[in-house]
């Protein structure tokens, strides 16, 4: 089945504690894509992958930082998590960023840091 | 930049009785544009989408979404409501060249018996 697997489902962390939200696609897809997901404001791109060792920032990346050193994987890393940063938090994978053949979403992480 | 605008924060509906979700666009060129439905806990379905063509769009659960050029709009449709639509609701644009979907804040559905 062509899934996108978020792990976590769900985390709740401290200030300051390093976590690591994990990726993974099984589609072959080339782009990846970090959003989070906060009321009142819909979808923000965080990072996203146009391919291996090819990273760029979305629109709100401040405190994130992601990699992808393999295709299938792009993992959202927060280096010191503060409480804004508690959020829903999608991947998403494509052959094409801009939508034409569809977006797969992982099912989410809901984060909370306290 | 490319925005995407849904002015309804909540709607209403009584089961049974029509929907109509609006969602309008900034963008130059023809967006390809869709429809996402969150419910309560779970992440995103797909519900349709517009590329090109027809104006008038069938998606799935028996939405429909009518893409309107000159008004840049792409209003969801349901003729008859049911109690498990009850979600939220985000309307998204795309195209050849973005980096991203631009999202829409959603519109959360309340249906009452």
């Amino acid at each position: 089945e062509a899934q996108v697997t978020q792990n976590p489902r769900y985390l709740i962390t401290v200030t300051g504690k390093k976590l690591t939200v994990t990726c993974s696609q099984n589609m072959n897809h080339e782009y990846m894509s970090w959003y989070r997901q906060d009321p009142g404001l819909g979808l923000r791109q965080i990072y996203y992958s146009m391919n291996v060792e090819v990273t760029d920032k979305g629109d709100v990346p401040e405190g994130y930082k992601v990699s992808r050193k393999e295709k299938r994987n792009f993992p959202l890393i927060l280096e010191s998590p503060s409480p804004n940063q508690t959020s829903l938090y999608f991947c998403a994978s494509s052959y094409d960023p801009g939508g034409k053949y569809g977006y797969t979403f992982g099912s989410g992480t809901r984060l909370t840091v306290v | 930049a490319q925005s995407v605008t849904q002015p309804d924060i909540h709607i209403t509906v009584s089961e049974g009785a029509s929907l109509e979700l609006r969602c309008n666009y900034s963008y130059g060129a023809t967006p390809y544009l869709f429809w996402y439905v969150q419910s309560p806990g779970q992440g995103l379905q797909l519900l349709l989408k517009y590329f090109s063509g027809d104006t008038l769009v069938q998606g799935i659960k028996g939405f429909e979404a009518e893409f309107k050029r000159s008004q840049s709009s792409f209003n969801l449709r349901k003729p008859s409501v049911h109690w498990s639509d009850a979600a939220e609701y985000f309307c998204a644009v795309g195209n050849t060249g973005f980096q991203k979907l631009v999202f829409g804040t959603g519109t959360r559905l309340l249906v009452s018996p």
